[in-house]
Parts: C-alpha cells; sequence; structure tokens
C-alpha cells in the first residue's frame, strides 16, 4: 500500500473536467514538491506537473495542479479520449528519503 | 533532444544479479546538473524509484533497496548502469531508466522500458 493515496479509478464524459487527488503526510507533500505523471497503456510514464504546478513546454493548460498541506490536486480539463491512462503522483517523503509514487489512478473517459 | 535507452537480460535467475544499462544520447552522463535514475514498475503496479547518481559518482538509494543496489556511470561510453543483487521473483518489473534535468526535482526525460524477469 503507498504512502501516497489516490483514488483507484475515475470517470468523467468527454468535455468534462476531473480532479485526481494525492493525499499523504508533513513528511512528503507536506514538505516536498509534487509532481505528476501520465501513463499510457504500454508506454513510459510521461511528466505532466513538476514543482507542485509547473508544466514542461508542450504539456497543454488543459492541465493544472496545485497542493494545500499534505495534499495535492491535478486538474484535467477538456476532457478527451486520449486522456484516458493511469495518472500518478511523487514526491520525496523526507522520512523515508526516498521518492515516493502515489497508487495510480486509472482515468476512462467515456 | 535527450534520449534515453535500457539494456540488458531480459530473463535472470533467482539469487542472481540483475544488471542494466542505460544508454544516454543527446546530453552528457557528465552533466553536474542531472540527475539520472532507475525506477521499476512490476506489473499491474505503480513505479517505484530505485535509485539516482549524480555528479557521475554521488548516489542515493530506495532504503528499501539500498543493501541490494548499485548505481554507476561510464563517463566515457555516456552511460549508467544499474546492478541489483541477490534477485528474487518479487524483482520481475518493467525498469526504466531516468533523467531528472532540473536537479531533485521530477524525472522529466523516461527510457522505453526493459522488461525484467526473475525466473529459473
Amino acid at each position: 500500500q503507498s504512502v501516497l493515496t489516490q483514488p483507484p479509478s475515475m470517470s468523467a464524459a468527454p468535455g468534462q473536467k476531473v480532479t485526481i487527488s494525492c493525499s499523504g503526510s508533513s513528511s512528503n507533500i507536506g514538505t516536498n514538491y509534487v509532481s505528476w505523471y501520465r501513463q499510457l497503456p504500454g508506454t513510459a510514464p510521461k511528466l505532466l506537473i513538476f514543482d507542485n504546478n509547473k508544466r514542461p513546454s508542450g504539456i497543454p493548460d488543459r492541465f493544472s495542479a496545485s497542493k494545500s498541506g499534505p495534499s495535492a490536486t491535478l486538474d484535467i480539463t477538456g476532457l478527451q479520449t486520449g486522456d484516458e491512462a493511469d495518472y500518478y503522483c511523487a514526491t520525496w517523503d523526507s522520512s523515508l528519503t526516498a521518492e515516493i509514487f502515489g497508487g495510480g489512478t486509472r482515468l476512462t473517459v467515456l | 533532444q535527450l534520449q534515453l535507452q535500457e539494456s540488458g537480460p531480459g530473463l535472470v535467475k533467482p539469487s542472481e544479479t540483475l544488471s542494466l544499462t542505460c544508454s544516454v544520447s543527446g546530453g552528457s552522463v557528465s552533466n553536474s546538473l542531472y540527475y539520472w535514475g532507475w525506477i521499476r514498475q512490476p506489473p499491474g503496479m505503480g513505479p517505484e524509484w530505485i535509485g539516482s547518481i549524480y555528479n557521475t559518482k554521488s548516489t542515493y538509494y530506495s532504503p528499501s533497496l539500498k543493501s541490494r543496489v548499485t548505481i554507476f556511470a561510464d563517463t566515457s561510453e555516456n552511460q549508467f548502469s544499474l546492478k541489483l543483487n541477490s534477485v528474487t521473483a518479487a524483482d520481475t518489473a518493467m525498469y526504466f531508466c531516468v533523467l531528472d534535468s532540473r536537479s531533485f526535482s521530477a524525472f522529466d526525460i523516461w527510457g522505453q522500458g526493459t522488461m525484467v524477469t526473475v525466473s529459473s
């Protein structure tokens, strides 16, 4: 069981908005930067968000994120069928001294 | 554009050593700003960070794997490698080499991954 808790699955219709949560603690999200990754089936994870809310070049502004205390959220607006994927949050845990990942959220766009 | 490519055996016997190499193109493993790392993902599960190397020799590892892991860089070949000792079936996973180009931030470049199965 992961130290970072994400809902295992979520679903929404095309064009809608979805918010994926990531719950941690003071030793990880509470004090360190959060990043978010998207993993399409059969491919490597891809960085969507770094340093809590920054997008790498090429990532559309449909993807945004925020952090508050020990929790973080990823918002995806204007959902497309191509957004169907697994989404992972990640951060450094100062107590474990390790980079940790959430259990992942499988997003279905129906 | 910087790219990473993993290579190594796809099948390792229990108790033996898993050895993988990541070839770097479009960038230098000697770049002092870059943190290079390994992440694995068992089938159907989330990613697990194994460890990272920076400044070609400084390393830090996941505490759960530290006793079995070594990561090292070969600047002449522009690559870095992973060795995981005494493997068991629990080490069966897709192994990715990764780059954090912003120095202890996030993994912005991933290799395509290589599947390693531990079985006799």
